[in-house]
């Protein structure tokens, strides 16, 4: 049972404009939301997070947004740039160490 | 800045052989968390430790045990090793564990031969 999901496997966006990436999920007791950028090789890097008690979070170009009701967050980039290319994860804890994933969705940022 | 160091990078065993990991967190980072990637899975979540004591536990089989060191260094000893074992396992860190931001190092591929 995927309780984090990614419904979108891609994402291609033109340098300069906004990056949308989403995520759902099923379990009303995640409390805790990150953003993880991954390249090939790599480990998953820390972009953002946001607590359940919020429902914005800004960081530079990168925004998450928390809408607990619809069980969704989502990340906007602004603007996008070709660098920004690569394997998005969301991940979720409730109130344990435990991250559960989501499945990914890879941006492709062109010129 | 400094990131959470694994190691070794890539380890092959035989079945029945044990292997150890070794994770070297972010400075002043107290907690680290071990994760286990199989084949076309998501990361699942092994075990924590926050100050030298286990924080919470997940999937973690019999066969493997970790610990946390006085200089926070984290080791995985993996025994009786099985094919099934082959997988990616990384190691993240945190200041302070749960609600914090877990910072993953670039992970140990352990092949099982």
């Amino acid at each position: 049972d995927q309780q984090v999901k990614q419904n979108s496997p891609s994402l291609s966006v033109q340098e300069g404009r906004i990056s949308i990436l989403n995520c759902d999920y099923t379990n009303s007791m995640f409390d805790y939301f990150l953003w993880y950028k991954k390249y090939p090789a790599e480990g998953p890097t820390f972009l953002i997070s946001i607590s359940s008690i919020k429902d914005k979070n800004e960081d530079g170009r990168f925004t998450v947004f928390l809408n607990k009701s619809a069980k969704h967050l989502s990340l906007h980039i602004v603007p996008s740039q070709p660098g920004d290319s690569a394997v998005y994860f969301c991940a979720a804890s409730a109130n344990t160490d435990k991250l559960i994933f989501g499945t990914g969705t890879r941006l492709q940022v062109f010129p | 800045a400094a990131g959470v160091i694994q190691s070794p990078r890539h380890l092959i065993k035989e079945k029945r052989e044990t292997a150890t990991l070794k994770c070297y967190p972010i400075p002043r980072h107290d907690t680290v968390y071990w994760y286990q990637q199989g084949p076309g899975q998501d990361p699942q979540f092994l075990i924590s430790f926050y100050e030298k004591m286990q924080s919470d536990k997940g999937s973690i089989p019999d066969r493997f045990s970790a610990q946390q060191f006085s200089d926070y260094h984290s080791e995985l000893n993996m025994s009786s090793l099985e094919l099934g074992d082959s997988a990616l396992y990384f190691c993240a860190s945190s200041l302070g564990p749960r609600g914090k931001p877990q910072h993953f190092g670039d992970g140990t591929r352990l092949s099982i031969l």
